[in-house]
């Protein structure tokens, strides 16, 4: 069974909407660890937020929010405003335990944000 | 510095050749990972170097063989490729592999071509 499950492949906005990125997760740890991942064409991976199983506080960062609801194992990602940069691949991932540092990564969203 | 650097950008190669890809941190980082990527897929995971010594190889076929000389560098020798190998390679590194919390800087990648 897959871990991470991101069901949405492709979504496009037009610059200024919102858009939620969904992310549910699959884990039977109690301390376990969730990413976002943001690809932009170039390829390289680039760290966003790191959340842990204890901490269900939502973050904001300018104009990216987090959702983390354990009671439905979801850690959803909003950006505010969308602008055409935002346009990316976006991975979540997951990382159990007090084990190795191995990351479980969602099949990712694409975003398309148009002007 | 809070990098990862690999070179080549792009490389060709036919199923008869040997090369190497080659990845460099300066973070002080001392896990160091190989990953994979096909195009609209999320990275799979190869190698996982912690502390110089290899601690995780995912199944992957002996044509690829990973080398860390050293604590900054890693290494990924390539040789008797199939054209199904002709994927975007990734190096990433992390504080350390031994915790499940540590987000993992990426590299922008080696796209390599198997002809």
């Amino acid at each position: 069974a897959q871990k991470v499950t991101q069901a949405q492949t492709e979504i496009s906005v037009v610059e200024k909407e919102d858009v939620t990125l969904d992310c549910v997760y699959e884990t039977r740890d109690t301390t376990y660890y969730l990413f976002w991942y943001k690809q932009p064409p170039s390829g390289e991976l680039v760290f966003l937020i790191r959340r842990n199983s204890f901490d269900e506080q939502n973050e904001i960062s300018g104009r990216y929010s987090w959702n983390f609801q354990k009671s439905t194992s979801s850690f959803n990602f909003t950006i505010t405003a969308s602008q055409v940069v935002d346009s990316a691949v976006y991975f979540c991932a997951l990382s159990e335990g007090y084990n190795f540092n191995k990351f479980y990564f969602g099949s990712g969203t694409k975003l398309n944000v148009k002007p | 510095d809070t990098e990862v650097t690999q070179t080549p950008k792009h490389l060709v190669m036919g199923m008869t050749n040997k090369k190497s890809l080659k990845c460099e941190q300066h973070m002080g980082h001392r896990a160091m990972y190989w990953y994979k990527q096909k195009a609209k897929k999320p990275p799979e995971l190869m190698f996982v170097y912690s502390y110089e010594k290899l601690s995780i190889n995912e199944s992957v076929p002996s044509r690829f063989s990973p080398e860390c000389p050293n604590s900054s560098l890693l290494n990924l020798h390539l040789h008797a490729l199939q054209p199904e190998d002709s994927a975007l390679y990734l190096c990433a590194s992390s504080h350390s592999a031994a915790v499940s919390y540590n987000e993992q800087f990426f590299g922008p990648g080696t796209r390599l071509t198997v002809l």
